[in-house]
């Protein structure tokens, strides 16, 4: 069965330092994968995606990026954290690549910037 | 891009009533889909409808789509407290874009 893994699950960051945040997906080959990120009490905002390695579409420019070095491995990234990216990232998974079906996400990263 | 909106904001019943969400949107779609989401949790898929259809059931959830009132509703029948989470609709073209969901209370 296929299985998804976000880590850290929490994540306490100074303003102006690097982030890693990691998801790999077991159990599936050339999975369609996304970051989003969620406000508090706010909807989901889809970051980035990627239909495979290497390949990666921006929805929103940001201070953010995202990195695909693997098939089953989706990393975003930052060089300088600001408040505003305070909030909860989900990675998630999709199996049909060209019709953009049911997706899997993960168990999320609670990110505070402060 | 587009996106779901789904209301109401928030939803407040008791257990064992019936619980109504909607969404609409503004494009044509291939599917719609609706998801639940748990308190600082991941989301989980509930339900897909394609464009071709009218209504779907799975257990308690019925959800209908109205392609030319660009709108669907997801209905939970005999709501209990664990139904009690935000609900997002999620408009299917590429990619999946979501709304900003549904938060249901069930109380006990």
């Amino acid at each position: 069965s296929q299985t998804i893994h976000q880590w850290p699950a929490t994540l306490v960051q100074p303003v102006g330092s690097p982030l890693s945040l990691e998801c790999t997906v077991e159990g599936t080959s050339n999975p369609n994968l996304y970051w989003y990120r969620q406000a508090a009490g706010r909807g989901l905002q889809l970051l980035f995606y990627s239909v495979g390695i290497g390949q990666i579409s921006s929805e929103v420019p940001q201070n953010l990026s995202a990195s695909r070095p693997q098939d089953r491995q989706f990393i975003l990234s930052s060089k300088k954290l600001l408040l505003s990216d305070s909030g909860f990232y989900l990675c998630a998974w999709s199996a049909v690549a060209g019709v953009w079906g049911e997706q899997f996400f993960g168990p999320g990263t609670r990110l505070t910037v402060l | 891009s587009q996106q779901g909106e789904e209301d109401p904001q928030a939803l407040s019943i008791q257990e064992g009533e019936n619980a109504t969400m909607n969404c609409s949107y503004k494009t044509s779609i291939n599917n719609l889909q609706w998801y639940r989401q748990n308190s600082g949790r991941g989301l989980v898929h509930l339900i897909l409808i394609r464009s071709n259809e009218r209504e779907k059931h799975s257990g308690r959830l019925r959800v209908t789509l109205d392609t030319s009132k660009k709108s669907s509703s997801l209905l939970i029948t005999a709501s209990r407290a664990a139904d009690t989470a935000s609900y997002f609709c999620a408009t299917q073209n590429t990619p999946l874009v979501f709304g900003k969901g549904t938060r249901l209370s069930v109380i006990a």
